[in-house]
């Protein structure tokens, strides 16, 4: 069994707080780490795909790094807004086809 | 263009009874990925294809779970003998390299 643990498991921030995630995950046998943003009602999308030790993706408000080495992925989010509020996935990929979801950060930003 | 789409939405079947999931997935992604999310839990990988195979069946909880998939295209999730603890969410993902793209969901409920 290979553990992927996300934490916290979940997190109430006001909004305009800036807040962070940490996924960690197996530093042996990595391909890739991927987040993913689960808004209720609707389907899993997919943030980041990040593949290299020492990456840092953005996108907006939103960002990521990774540390392949000791095995952890922070999810960082400036000045949150109410729209943000939903469960972030994180993944982490041991081969290109074997997938291996954390159980989630649900974030809720109280407006 | 389209995304992945799998029906029903929602299904409410009695303890013992057989059901089957749909899963059309984005037209030309090979791999296809069944998951399950169970309340209170994270994303549980079932098994995925890579076009009409299933190389890992690892994750099928029980020998009543079975899959497949034809023409490298639509999938199907049966369930026989439905127990309380098969109801969940379960989600479909396609993938034609490194991202997954979800599907809504069936949300399975067993009474």
């Amino acid at each position: 069994i290979l553990n992927v643990e996300q934490s916290p498991q979940s997190l109430h921030v006001q909004e305009g707080d800036s807040t962070n995630f940490t996924c960690s995950f197996p530093s042996s046998n990595f391909y890739a780490l991927h987040w993913y943003r689960w808004e209720t009602a609707k389907s899993p999308e997919a943030l980041f795909v990040m593949t290299l030790n020492g990456d840092e993706k953005k996108k907006g408000r939103i960002s990521a790094t990774l540390n392949t080495k000791e095995g952890y992925s922070y999810l960082y989010i400036k000045g949150s807004q109410p729209e943000d509020s939903a469960t972030y996935l994180c993944a982490f990929i041991l081969s290109g086809n074997q997938f291996y979801f954390g159980t989630g950060t649900s974030l809720t930003v109280i407006p | 263009g389209a995304g992945v789409s799998q029906s029903p939405s929602n299904k409410v079947t009695e303890k013992g009874k057989d059901v089957e999931l749909r899963c059309d997935p984005i037209s030309g992604h090979t791999a296809l990925y069944w998951y399950r999310q169970s309340l209170g839990q994270g994303l549980e990988f079932l098994i995925y294809f890579q076009g009409n195979s299933a190389p890992d069946k690892s994750g099928l909880p029980s020998d009543r779970f079975s899959a497949e998939r034809t023409g490298g295209s639509v999938s199907t999730l049966t369930i026989q003998r439905t127990q309380q603890e098969d109801s969940a969410v379960y989600l479909c993902a396609s993938s034609p390299s490194y991202e997954q793209y979800f599907g809504p969901g069936t949300r399975l409920t067993v009474t």
